[in-house]
Protein backbone atom coordinates (compact mmCIF):
# COMPACT_ATOMS: atom_id res chain seq x y z
CA UNK A 1 0.00 0.00 0.00
CA UNK A 2 1.11 3.05 -1.30
CA UNK A 3 -0.43 5.40 1.13
CA UNK A 4 -1.94 7.35 -1.87
CA UNK A 5 -5.66 6.98 -2.44
CA UNK A 6 -7.73 7.61 -5.42
CA UNK A 7 -11.18 7.69 -5.72
CA UNK A 8 -13.13 6.58 -7.65
CA UNK A 9 -11.67 3.67 -8.63
CA UNK A 10 -13.63 3.11 -12.30
CA UNK A 11 -15.90 5.84 -13.52
CA UNK A 12 -18.07 5.34 -16.94
CA UNK A 13 -19.52 8.28 -18.52
CA UNK A 14 -20.73 9.72 -21.70
CA UNK A 15 -19.12 12.50 -24.08
CA UNK A 16 -18.91 15.92 -23.22
CA UNK A 17 -18.96 15.58 -19.36
CA UNK A 18 -17.52 16.93 -16.74
CA UNK A 19 -15.63 14.36 -14.25
CA UNK A 20 -13.87 15.26 -11.01
CA UNK A 21 -11.03 13.08 -9.79
CA UNK A 22 -9.83 13.13 -6.16
CA UNK A 23 -6.60 11.83 -4.57
CA UNK A 24 -5.44 12.16 -1.15
CA UNK A 25 -1.79 12.19 -1.29
CA UNK A 26 0.81 10.33 1.77
CA UNK A 27 0.53 11.60 5.31
CA UNK A 28 3.00 14.58 4.99
CA UNK A 29 3.48 14.27 1.13
CA UNK A 30 3.43 18.22 -0.02
CA UNK A 31 3.75 17.61 -3.66
CA UNK A 32 0.54 15.82 -6.23
CA UNK A 33 1.74 14.67 -9.16
CA UNK A 34 -0.86 13.67 -11.84
CA UNK A 35 -0.42 11.26 -14.70
CA UNK A 36 -2.10 9.81 -17.82
CA UNK A 37 -1.75 6.24 -18.56
CA UNK A 38 -3.06 5.30 -22.34
CA UNK A 39 -2.08 2.08 -24.40
CA UNK A 40 -0.58 4.58 -26.90
CA UNK A 41 1.10 7.18 -25.39
CA UNK A 42 2.30 5.34 -22.06
CA UNK A 43 2.31 7.47 -19.22
CA UNK A 44 2.21 10.86 -19.76
CA UNK A 45 2.30 13.77 -16.90
CA UNK A 46 0.11 15.96 -16.59
CA UNK A 47 0.50 18.58 -13.62
CA UNK A 48 2.21 18.83 -10.66
CA UNK A 49 1.52 20.74 -7.21
CA UNK A 50 3.35 21.73 -4.65
CA UNK A 51 2.00 22.58 -1.31
CA UNK A 52 -0.98 24.33 -3.28
CA UNK A 53 0.71 26.25 -5.84
CA UNK A 54 1.28 25.09 -9.49
CA UNK A 55 4.45 23.91 -10.19
CA UNK A 56 4.69 22.22 -13.35
CA UNK A 57 2.68 21.51 -16.30
CA UNK A 58 3.27 18.85 -19.01
CA UNK A 59 1.11 17.74 -21.28
CA UNK A 60 -2.19 18.47 -19.79
CA UNK A 61 -5.09 19.46 -22.19
CA UNK A 62 -7.26 23.18 -21.95
CA UNK A 63 -10.27 20.79 -21.06
CA UNK A 64 -8.51 19.75 -18.33
CA UNK A 65 -8.04 21.18 -14.97
CA UNK A 66 -6.25 20.81 -11.37
CA UNK A 67 -6.10 21.91 -8.17
CA UNK A 68 -4.66 21.55 -4.74
CA UNK A 69 -6.17 21.86 -1.47
CA UNK A 70 -5.03 23.19 2.03
CA UNK A 71 -5.44 19.99 3.21
CA UNK A 72 -3.25 18.75 0.42
CA UNK A 73 -5.34 16.68 -1.42
CA UNK A 74 -5.72 17.41 -5.27
CA UNK A 75 -8.63 17.04 -7.93
CA UNK A 76 -8.33 16.49 -11.16
CA UNK A 77 -11.58 18.14 -13.54
CA UNK A 78 -11.93 16.65 -16.89
CA UNK A 79 -14.78 18.21 -19.05
CA UNK A 80 -16.06 18.08 -22.48
CA UNK A 81 -14.88 14.66 -22.47
CA UNK A 82 -13.89 12.74 -25.11
CA UNK A 83 -13.49 9.06 -26.42
CA UNK A 84 -10.30 9.80 -26.54
CA UNK A 85 -9.84 10.78 -23.29
CA UNK A 86 -10.39 7.32 -21.87
CA UNK A 87 -7.31 6.27 -19.95
CA UNK A 88 -6.44 5.50 -16.89
CA UNK A 89 -5.58 8.25 -14.44
CA UNK A 90 -2.54 7.86 -11.55
CA UNK A 91 -2.45 10.48 -8.96
CA UNK A 92 1.83 10.27 -7.36
CA UNK A 93 2.91 11.76 -3.92
CA UNK A 94 6.16 13.00 -2.92
CA UNK A 95 8.40 15.39 -0.68
CA UNK A 96 7.94 14.74 2.62
CA UNK A 97 7.68 17.89 4.08
CA UNK A 98 10.87 18.69 5.38
CA UNK A 99 12.51 16.48 2.89
CA UNK A 100 15.64 18.10 0.97
CA UNK A 101 16.26 15.70 -1.71
CA UNK A 102 14.49 14.52 -4.81
CA UNK A 103 11.86 12.14 -2.86
CA UNK A 104 10.85 9.07 -5.24
CA UNK A 105 7.21 9.03 -6.50
CA UNK A 106 4.79 6.86 -4.75
CA UNK A 107 1.51 5.77 -6.87
CA UNK A 108 -2.08 5.35 -6.30
CA UNK A 109 -4.07 2.21 -7.89
CA UNK A 110 -5.64 4.91 -10.13
CA UNK A 111 -8.75 5.90 -11.34
CA UNK A 112 -9.72 4.18 -14.98
CA UNK A 113 -11.81 6.11 -16.99
CA UNK A 114 -14.07 4.97 -19.49
CA UNK A 115 -15.86 7.41 -21.69
CA UNK A 116 -18.38 6.16 -24.51
CA UNK B 1 14.77 17.64 -22.79
CA UNK B 2 14.77 14.56 -21.12
CA UNK B 3 14.03 11.08 -22.92
CA UNK B 4 13.88 7.22 -21.56
CA UNK B 5 13.98 4.63 -24.24
CA UNK B 6 12.91 1.10 -23.60
CA UNK B 7 13.90 -0.66 -26.62
CA UNK B 8 12.26 -4.21 -25.36
CA UNK B 9 8.12 -3.86 -25.81
CA UNK B 10 7.60 -7.09 -24.62
CA UNK B 11 10.10 -10.20 -23.07
CA UNK B 12 9.28 -13.91 -22.46
CA UNK B 13 11.59 -15.75 -19.66
CA UNK B 14 11.08 -19.04 -18.07
CA UNK B 15 10.99 -19.04 -14.66
CA UNK B 16 14.15 -19.46 -12.92
CA UNK B 17 16.08 -17.91 -15.57
CA UNK B 18 18.06 -13.95 -15.51
CA UNK B 19 16.60 -11.38 -16.53
CA UNK B 20 17.69 -8.20 -17.99
CA UNK B 21 15.69 -5.02 -18.80
CA UNK B 22 16.62 -2.45 -20.90
CA UNK B 23 16.63 1.45 -19.98
CA UNK B 24 18.82 4.26 -21.85
CA UNK B 25 18.08 7.79 -21.13
CA UNK B 26 18.83 10.74 -22.79
CA UNK B 27 19.75 13.53 -20.28
CA UNK B 28 22.35 16.96 -20.02
CA UNK B 29 23.38 15.81 -16.74
CA UNK B 30 23.26 13.15 -13.92
CA UNK B 31 19.52 12.37 -13.34
CA UNK B 32 18.00 10.39 -10.67
CA UNK B 33 17.19 7.06 -11.84
CA UNK B 34 13.86 4.81 -11.15
CA UNK B 35 12.84 1.68 -11.98
CA UNK B 36 8.82 0.90 -11.02
CA UNK B 37 6.81 -2.11 -11.91
CA UNK B 38 3.32 -2.22 -12.31
CA UNK B 39 1.10 -5.54 -11.92
CA UNK B 40 -2.67 -5.60 -13.88
CA UNK B 41 -5.01 -3.28 -12.30
CA UNK B 42 -3.05 -1.72 -9.94
CA UNK B 43 -0.99 1.52 -9.40
CA UNK B 44 3.29 1.70 -10.25
CA UNK B 45 5.38 0.29 -7.41
CA UNK B 46 8.77 1.57 -6.76
CA UNK B 47 11.31 -1.01 -6.91
CA UNK B 48 14.45 0.83 -6.59
CA UNK B 49 16.35 4.25 -7.11
CA UNK B 50 19.74 6.02 -8.23
CA UNK B 51 20.62 9.05 -6.95
CA UNK B 52 24.34 9.33 -6.27
CA UNK B 53 27.21 6.78 -5.70
CA UNK B 54 27.34 3.22 -5.54
CA UNK B 55 26.35 2.35 -9.61
CA UNK B 56 24.43 -1.14 -8.29
CA UNK B 57 21.92 -0.06 -6.68
CA UNK B 58 19.26 -2.95 -4.98
CA UNK B 59 15.65 -2.72 -5.03
CA UNK B 60 12.86 -4.77 -3.24
CA UNK B 61 11.71 -8.47 -4.69
CA UNK B 62 15.51 -9.71 -5.54
CA UNK B 63 15.97 -6.51 -8.59
CA UNK B 64 19.26 -4.65 -8.99
CA UNK B 65 19.99 -2.10 -11.47
CA UNK B 66 23.13 -0.65 -13.06
CA UNK B 67 23.80 3.35 -13.82
CA UNK B 68 26.55 3.25 -16.30
CA UNK B 69 27.27 6.65 -17.50
CA UNK B 70 29.31 6.24 -20.77
CA UNK B 71 26.17 4.21 -22.15
CA UNK B 72 23.47 6.32 -20.53
CA UNK B 73 21.59 3.02 -19.24
CA UNK B 74 20.60 1.98 -16.36
CA UNK B 75 19.07 -1.53 -16.55
CA UNK B 76 17.23 -3.96 -14.31
CA UNK B 77 18.39 -7.38 -13.36
CA UNK B 78 17.32 -10.32 -11.89
CA UNK B 79 19.02 -13.59 -11.24
CA UNK B 80 16.38 -15.77 -10.88
CA UNK B 81 13.15 -14.94 -12.16
CA UNK B 82 9.61 -15.94 -10.20
CA UNK B 83 6.00 -16.73 -11.81
CA UNK B 84 5.15 -13.64 -9.34
CA UNK B 85 7.58 -11.51 -11.22
CA UNK B 86 5.11 -11.16 -14.43
CA UNK B 87 4.43 -7.13 -14.79
CA UNK B 88 4.91 -3.98 -16.65
CA UNK B 89 8.71 -2.37 -15.73
CA UNK B 90 9.11 0.90 -16.16
CA UNK B 91 11.98 3.17 -16.26
CA UNK B 92 11.88 6.59 -15.04
CA UNK B 93 14.25 9.66 -14.77
CA UNK B 94 13.93 12.94 -12.95
CA UNK B 95 15.99 16.19 -13.21
CA UNK B 96 18.70 16.45 -10.51
CA UNK B 97 16.41 19.88 -9.13
CA UNK B 98 14.08 17.68 -6.60
CA UNK B 99 10.85 16.91 -6.25
CA UNK B 100 10.83 17.47 -10.63
CA UNK B 101 8.21 15.35 -12.36
CA UNK B 102 9.33 11.56 -13.68
CA UNK B 103 9.94 10.79 -17.53
CA UNK B 104 8.93 7.55 -17.97
CA UNK B 105 9.32 5.28 -20.74
CA UNK B 106 7.16 3.29 -22.59
CA UNK B 107 7.49 0.19 -20.24
CA UNK B 108 8.61 -3.64 -20.89
CA UNK B 109 6.08 -6.45 -20.78
CA UNK B 110 7.73 -9.21 -18.93
CA UNK B 111 5.81 -12.64 -19.23
CA UNK B 112 7.21 -15.55 -17.33
CA UNK B 113 6.50 -19.10 -18.49
CA UNK B 114 7.13 -22.63 -16.40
Amino acid sequence: DSGVTQTPKHLITATGQRVTLRCSPRSGDLSVYWYQQSLDQGLQFLIQYYNGEERAKGNILERFSAQQFPDLHSELNLSSLELGDSALYFCASSAPRGSSYNSPLHFGNGTRLTVT
Amino acid sequence: AQSVTQPDIHITVSEGASLELRCNYSYGATPYLFWYVQSPGQGLQLLLKYFSGDTLVQGIKGFEAEFKRSQSSFNLRKPSVHWSDAAEYFCAVGLNSGNTPLVFGKGTRLSVIA
